[in-house]
C-alpha cells in the first residue's frame, strides 16, 4: 500500500510561476526524498530532507518536512517547460533497510 | 558511469508464457530493488537485496514471481507464467547503503 498521498493530483502553471506540491504520510520516518519523473522514463533522485530537518534548499527547489504533521512540500520557483513531469515523494523507515515507499504522485505541466 | 540498466526495453508476450526482465546496477552499489509501476497501484516495491541477498520479497504478488542476484552486477525478475494482469512498467534501482536509489530506464511490459 502507499505511504504517501500527494495533492494536487495535477497541477498546471504558466512558466516562470512557481509549483506548491505537497506529501503526506502515515508513519514516523528516518528519509524524505523527491523524485521527479519524464513521460516514459525513470525516476530521478531530486532532493533528501531528514527526519531532524525542517527545510532544504537545491538551486530552485526548496523542500519542506513537518513531522508532527507527517508532510512535506516541495516548491520548485521559477519554473520551466524542462520541469514538466511527474514529481513522487518517497520515504524510508529506521531499520527498514533503504527500502523506499512512494506517495501517488503529482502531474506538474509548465505552459509556454 | 553508465547508471542501472534494465532489458528489454519492452516486452509484449502471450498470456501463459514466461518473461524475464534484466538489470545491471550501478557499479559498486549494495542495494538493488525492483519496482512495479502502474496506474492503479502506483510504485510498488516487489522485493530487494542487499549484498545479493535477498531481504524482503513481500512485495512480490504472486509465487508466479521470482528474483534472482546471482552476482553484484545482475539482476533477474521472471514471471511464469505471465498472465495480463501483470501488465505494468517495472524498475530496477541501486543505492550505495544510503537512501538515495537510482533507476533504470525501466521495462514496458504488455502480456496480450
Amino acid at each position: 500500500s502507499q505511504q504517501g498521498e500527494e495533492d494536487p493530483q495535477a497541477l498546471s502553471i504558466q512558466e516562470g510561476e512557481n509549483a506548491t506540491m505537497n506529501c503526506s504520510y502515515k508513519t514516523s520516518i528516518n528519509n524524505l526524498q523527491w523524485y521527479r519523473q519524464n513521460s516514459g522514463r525513470g525516476l530521478v533522485h531530486l532532493i533528501l530532507i531528514r527526519s531532524n530537518e525542517r527545510e532544504k534548499h537545491s538551486g530552485r527547489l526548496r523542500v519542506t518536512l513537518d513531522t508532527s504533521k507527517k508532510s512535506s512540500s516541495l516548491l520548485i520557483t521559477a519554473s520551466r517547460a524542462a520541469d514538466t513531469a511527474s514529481y513522487f515523494c518517497a520515504t524510508d523507515v529506521t531499520g527498514g533497510g533503504n527500502k523506499l515507499t512512494f506517495g501517488t504522485g503529482t502531474q506538474l505541466k509548465v505552459e509556454l | 558511469d553508465a547508471g542501472v540498466i534494465q532489458s528489454p526495453r519492452h516486452e509484449v508476450t502471450e498470456m501463459g508464457q514466461e518473461v524475464t526482465l534484466r538489470c545491471k546496477p550501478i557499479s559498486g552499489h549494495d542495494y538493488l530493488f525492483w519496482y512495479r509501476q502502474t496506474m492503479m497501484r502506483g510504485l510498488e516495491l516487489l522485493i530487494y537485496f542487499n549484498n545479493n541477498v535477498p531481504i524482503d520479497d513481500s512485495g512480490m504478488p504472486e509465487d508466479r514471481f521470482s528474483a534472482k542476484m546471482p552476482n553484484a552486477s545482475f539482476s533477474t525478475l521472471k514471471i511464469q507464467p505471465s498472465e495480463p494482469r501483470d501488465s505494468a512498467v517495472y524498475f530496477c534501482a541501486s543505492s550505495l547503503r544510503g537512501p538515495e536509489a537510482f533507476f533504470g530506464q525501466g521495462t514496458r511490459l504488455t502480456v496480450v
